[in-house]
């Protein structure tokens, strides 16, 4: 199986900060990459699909980057609606696993 | 538009089973293959099994393989997963989710609301 570590686990950030995570595959898995988003009690949320790729709706201060083993996910100027916890996966192959999370805090 | 709408919470005894609905609507139901992802409380999201609606055909993690069923029944648009022998552990919201197949992107664009499933006794 292809494992998948974020970091870091959590971050505390201001409105208005850039914001870093990063995601990384215990082995290449091309741009089978995809980020999504979750508040609490809600179902997860579609951010960025084939790592750069952001899905309709979505907007355009998330983005993504990276391919083989290492990825990241920035948001250009965080706004309050985006505290939540941000998981990556890999699609590359089955299992289709997922990072641990990274719970994004308001500092 | 696309919904994915699961059924209500279940509370079970250990060693019982669970089936979990999830009702699609607003495309082809046989064009997309269904994932199930769980989340225990507090923890993050597991990967069970897809199953393809057009063909039956199921795929399962190998450590849910030969207590998790995967079926569907297409005059309906409902996607199943059953899970046998529950243990206190598999307490957790079950998720459905689309699988969108694209050149070079496999991805779930859209997902139920969860179904909380409680195992007590």
């Amino acid at each position: 199986d292809i494992q998948m570590t974020q970091s870091p686990s959590s971050l505390s950030a201001s409105v208005g900060d850039r914001v870093t995570i990063t995601c990384r595959a215990s082995q290449s898995i091309s741009s089978y990459l995809n980020w999504y988003q979750q508040k609490p009690g809600k179902a997860p949320k579609l951010l960025i699909y084939a790592a750069s790729s952001l899905q309709s709706g979505v907007p355009s201060r998330f983005s993504g980057s990276g391919s083989g083993t290492d990825f990241t996910l920035t948001i250009s100027s965080l706004q309050p609606e985006d505290f939540a916890t941000y998981y990556c996966q890999q699609s590359y192959s089955t299992p289709r696993t997922f990072g641990q999370g990274t719970r994004l805090e308001i500092k | 538009q696309v919904q994915l709408v699961q059924s209500g919470a279940e509370v079970k005894k250990p060693g019982a089973s669970v089936k979990v609905s999830c009702k699609a609507s607003g495309y082809t139901f046989t064009g997309y293959y269904m994932h199930w992802v769980r989340q225990a409380p507090g923890q993050g999201l597991e990967w069970m099994g897809w199953i393809n609606p057009n063909s039956g055909g199921t795929n399962y993690a190998q450590k849910f393989q030969g207590r998790v069923t995967m079926t569907r029944d297409t005059s309906i648009s409902t996607a199943y997963m059953e899970l046998s022998r529950l243990r206190s552990d598999d307490t957790a919201v079950y998720y459905c989710a689309r699988d969108v197949k694209q050149q070079l992107a496999l991805y779930f664009d859209y997902w139920g609301q969860g179904t909380l499933v409680t195992v007590s006794s």
